[in-house]
């Protein structure tokens, strides 16, 4: 059975950092496309970056520069590190198994909230 | 990239349809067949119904079926339930550096 699990989440003042790793079982992170899509409080789903899996990455023009997608084989977890957090990087996270060419996303994480605050 | 224009809200009452709108433009979905579907409950995360424009994975209902024509896709939801009031996204490929974009959201509502 496939399973995603977000952890990292939390309160994280702007301009600090955080790092959201995506735990999976029944299938390969690194044999996959992976993807990290959001969702702002009350608004409507948003792609951030994926992964494929030759590593090639991409990111959504408003976290390009900021926030850097990556995987571990060994511990079958991907990741997002998350840097000069803004006030509207405030969101819930999730994590997507992505299918190959990135058209669609078949199995997502129950998410991680990351709230930017002072 | 913007996000794709989809109206508010719709609703219907149980056991009619509902259709919701996706419209986006001729460099997502006018331009490939690869316009997907989620069902999102509150506080949950989103659940893929409609891929490839008309697909639907293995365990969705056949109430649940996608078009689209041109720069506008759609989604019906046939013999509405009150488990069908949920949370719709559309979205679509948008080539290979801007990969996805997503719909505004609908809410539909079971009378």
């Amino acid at each position: 059975e496939v399973q995603l699990v977000e952890t990292g989440g939390g309160l994280i003042q702007p301009g600090g950092s955080v790092r959201l790793s995506c735990a999976a079982s029944g299938f390969s992170v690194s044999s996959n496309y992976m993807s990290w899509v959001r969702q702002g409080p009350g608004r409507g789903l948003e792609w951030v970056s994926i992964i494929y899996s030759d590593g090639t990455t991409y990111y959504a023009d408003s976290v390009k520069g900021r926030f850097t997608i990556s995987r571990d084989k060994s511990k079958n977890t991907l990741y997002l590190q998350m840097n000069s957090l803004r006030l509207e990087d405030a969101a819930v996270y999730y994590c997507a198994r992505t299918v190959v060419g990135g058209t669609h996303f078949d199995y997502w994480g129950q998410g991680t909230l990351v709230t930017v605050s002072s | 990239q913007s996000a794709l224009t989809q109206p508010p809200s719709a609703s219907g009452s149980p056991g009619q349809s509902v259709t919701i709108s996706c419209t986006g433009t001729s460099s997502d979905v006018g331009a490939y067949n690869y316009v997907s579907w989620y069902q999102q409950h509150p506080g949950k995360a989103p659940k893929l119904i409609i891929y490839e424009v008309t697909k639907r994975p293995s365990g969705v209902p056949d109430r649940f079926s996608g078009s689209k024509s041109g720069n506008t896709a759609s989604l019906t939801v046939s013999g509405l339930q009150a488990g069908d009031e949920a949370d719709y996204y559309c979205s679509s490929y948008a080539g290979s550096s801007n990969l996805s974009v997503f719909g505004t959201g609908t809410k539909v509502t079971v009378l």
